[in-house]
């Protein structure tokens, strides 16, 4: 079945540093990529999405390439701030009658 | 996009009782998710709520613990019956995007803890 892989976490960071967050996927056909942050005590938010192979998705200086070659949607920021200290969601989803799929989570903490 | 509340944002219950939770969208939607994120974790789909008809209940989740009603296209509830604090959770309502494209969006969550 269809699955989303991402890297454990936490991962500590100082400011202004580079992130990336890994992401792999499994399924068949191509699914939409997502990928969603939770900041503390708060919902879900949609960061940024692709829909096709080789798509960018970017939104707040964070970016995703939809890599169908390699299956996977990684996540990269520059230059991350404090702010940006939240859990981040992987996910995918095949078409509008599949459920979206969730990786488990990957909490990131920026020090100032 | 679609905005989404959630009442109430936290509670903290006995076990035994009941809590219902209410999602309210700005605007009409076909098909309206629940979803759980116990903590650390992350998200698990409850069940599918579509106006008019029976919820679908994801496997491990039945209706007798977890009541919906959606008696509009704009309104939901979910129902934690009879909880144990092994229902300390972040429940999410999440609705589909109207434009036809693939995204959810989510509610902010009610945080429930059961003593």
């Amino acid at each position: 079945g269809n699955s989303v892989t991402q890297m454990e976490g936490p991962v500590t960071l100082s400011e202004e540093a580079f992130l990336t967050i890994n992401c792999t996927y499994t399924a068949t056909g191509y699914p939409s990529l997502f990928w969603y942050v939770q900041y503390p005590g708060e919902g879900l938010q949609l960061l940024l999405k692709a829909t096709k192979a080789d798509d960018k998705g970017s939104n707040k200086g964070f970016e995703a390439t939809y890599r169908k070659e390699t299956t996977s949607f990684h996540l990269e920021k520059g230059s991350v701030q404090v702010s940006d200290s939240a859990v981040y969601f992987c996910a995918l989803r095949k078409d509008r009658d599949d459920k979206i799929i969730f990786g488990k989570g990957t909490r990131l903490h920026i020090l100032p | 996009s679609a905005v989404i509340s959630q009442k109430p944002s936290r509670d903290i219950c006995q076990r035994g009782t009941s809590l219902t939770i209410q999602c309210q969208v700005d605007s009409q939607v076909t098909m309206m998710f629940w979803y759980r994120q116990q903590p650390g974790q992350s998200l698990t789909l409850i069940a599918t709520a579509n106006q008019g008809s029976e919820a679908t209940y994801e496997s491990g989740f039945v209706i007798d613990k977890f009541p919906i009603s959606r008696p509009n296209l704009t309104f939901s509830t979910l129902t934690v019956s009879n909880m144990s604090p092994e229902d300390s959770s972040i429940y999410l309502c999440s609705v589909e995007d109207r434009d036809g494209s693939n995204e959810q969006f989510f509610g902010p969550g009610t945080r429930l803890t059961v003593l």
